[in-house]
């Protein structure tokens, strides 16, 4: 069964950073691209980032760039998101999600979910 | 990148009626590369519906999905009590990966 658990959210204040994990297991974890999507208050989803199944290559949404840094550790078969300067607007429920990789689209579907962990910023 | 705009905003159903949910896209989705999601409160979200119309592994055949091009249809037969949720469509037909802003189906 495939499970995805993350961890690390809190209350930060604007300006400040916060790491996220995401434990993951029932699959072959170097297999897949991963990605972090977050649900804000009042908006809905947005793909946040994603890293392919070796960490080479990595895709951040225009609103984080720059500021989160997506990365992995296959022999924990662990994701992270590290995420600093953080603004008002990233308060969100993120989630980590498995990826099926379209290779003609260059796109992501999401197969399994995490239940999410709340990251709330303070200004 | 693509926007998805999803109707109704909220859909008040009573259990056994049967539920029909828009998904309408700013542009062409190549593929039919669309994907629902049902999500409940504290739970993680679930894939039903990929490539337009196949369903993911486990979903029961009273979710169904359809729809072409621009405009696309979750349709949920026969209500239970267990399917009052949000639905999010998102497109992966290209990049970036974008989701609608949920459909809200209440009991009535």
């Amino acid at each position: 069964e495939v499970q995805l658990l993350e961890s690390g959210g809190g209350l930060v204040q604007s300006g400040g950073s916060l790491r996220l994990s995401c434990a993951a297991s029932g699959f072959t974890f170097t297999n897949y691209v991963m990605s972090w999507v977050r649900l804000a208050p009042g908006k809905g989803l947005g793909c946040v980032s994603g890293i392919s199944g070796s960490g080479g290559s990595t895709y951040y949404a225009d609103s984080v760039k720059g500021r989160f840094t997506i990365s992995r550790d296959n022999s924990k078969n662990t994701l992270y998101l590290h995420m600093n300067s953080l603004r008002a607007e990233d308060t969100a429920v993120y989630y980590c999600a498995r990826v099926q990789y379209f290779q003609d689209s260059r796109s992501y579907l999401f197969d399994y979910w995490g239940r999410g962990t709340l990251v709330t910023v303070s200004s | 990148e693509i926007v998805l705009t999803q109707s109704p905003g909220t859909l008040s159903l009573s259990p056994g009626e049967r539920a029909t949910l828009s998904c309408r896209a700013s542009q062409s989705v190549s593929g039919s590369y669309l994907a629902w999601y049902q999500q409940t409160p504290g739970q993680a979200p679930r894939l039903l519906i990929y490539g337009a119309s196949s369903r993911a592994t486990g979903i029961p055949d009273t979710f169904s999905g359809s729809g072409s091009g621009t405009d696309f249809t979750l349709t949920i037969s026969r209500l239970a009590p267990e399917d009052f949720a949000v639905y999010y469509c998102q497109q992966y037909g290209s990049s970036p990966p974008t989701f609608g802003q949920g459909t809200r189906l209440e009991i009535k």
